[in-house]
């Protein structure tokens, strides 16, 4: 069955202070995965989507990358407006139109 | 980009009656639908899957006669709470995924308080 686990569950950072958010998968055949910010009490926004190993992707101070077991999602000098949960998900080959999502990492950046 | 639009945002409903949250997709066609449902600091729950023109597929342990999902068109998808119960009150959010594409995009939510 395809899984995603998310860690750390939560992380705090100081202004500046770089740090990575992880994704752990399993996936018999990755279609693409994906990456989402959510603010309190708001649905999920689109960040990435990775499809192979090697890929990467840049937004601003985020950057995520893709090997073929994990996903990164690294912040370089956050400011507090990055303050929110990351959630990472996965689509299989063999799963349809099925989307498995971790459990997120909330980060909270202090000024 | 996409843009999913849900709504209600905000309702509250007395206990026994029965609301609907509809859940749009303004600028692509979707041929599924995804309903979740969050508790607070928790992650994204799904309830089903909607696919136009035919029945929702239910997850395990949700009462398909409590939340009625109807997908009747490519843009539209609507939950309805039947005999709503305090219990209920969650916030519930839809996805759209986009026909041809590899993506879902998520409504606004919708919070529900049963008094």
């Amino acid at each position: 069955e395809d899984q995603v686990t998310q860690s750390p569950e939560a992380l705090r950072l100081q202004e500046g202070e770089s740090s990575s958010l992880n994704c752990s998968y399993t996936v018999s055949g990755l279609r693409g995965l994906f990456w989402y910010r959510q603010d309190p009490g708001k649905g999920p926004e689109f960040l990435f989507t990775l499809y192979s190993a090697g890929e990467e992707k840049e937004k601003e101070r985020l950057k995520a990358t893709l090997t073929k077991k994990e996903s990164f999602l690294h912040i370089t000098a956050p400011k507090p407006e990055d303050s929110a949960t990351y959630l990472c998900a996965v689509r299989g080959i063999n799963t349809g139109n099925q989307f498995y999502f971790g459990t997120g990492t909330s980060l909270t950046v202090i000024p | 980009g996409a843009v999913v639009s849900q709504h209600p945002s905000w309702v509250i409903c007395k206990s026994g009656t029965s609301v609907k949250i509809e859940c749009r997709s303004l600028d692509f066609q979707a041929t599924t639908m995804f309903w979740y449902r969050q508790f607070p600091k928790q992650s994204l729950m799904l309830m089903a899957t909607s696919n136009e023109g035919s029945k929702a597929t239910y997850e395990q342990g949700v009462e398909k006669d409590k939340f009625l999902i109807n997908h009747a068109s490519l843009t539209l998808s609507t939950l309805t709470v039947t005999s709503a119960h305090p219990e209920d009150s969650s916030f519930y959010i839809c996805s759209a995924f986009k026909g041809g594409g590899n993506t879902i995009y998520f409504g606004e939510g919708s919070w529900l308080t049963v008094v």
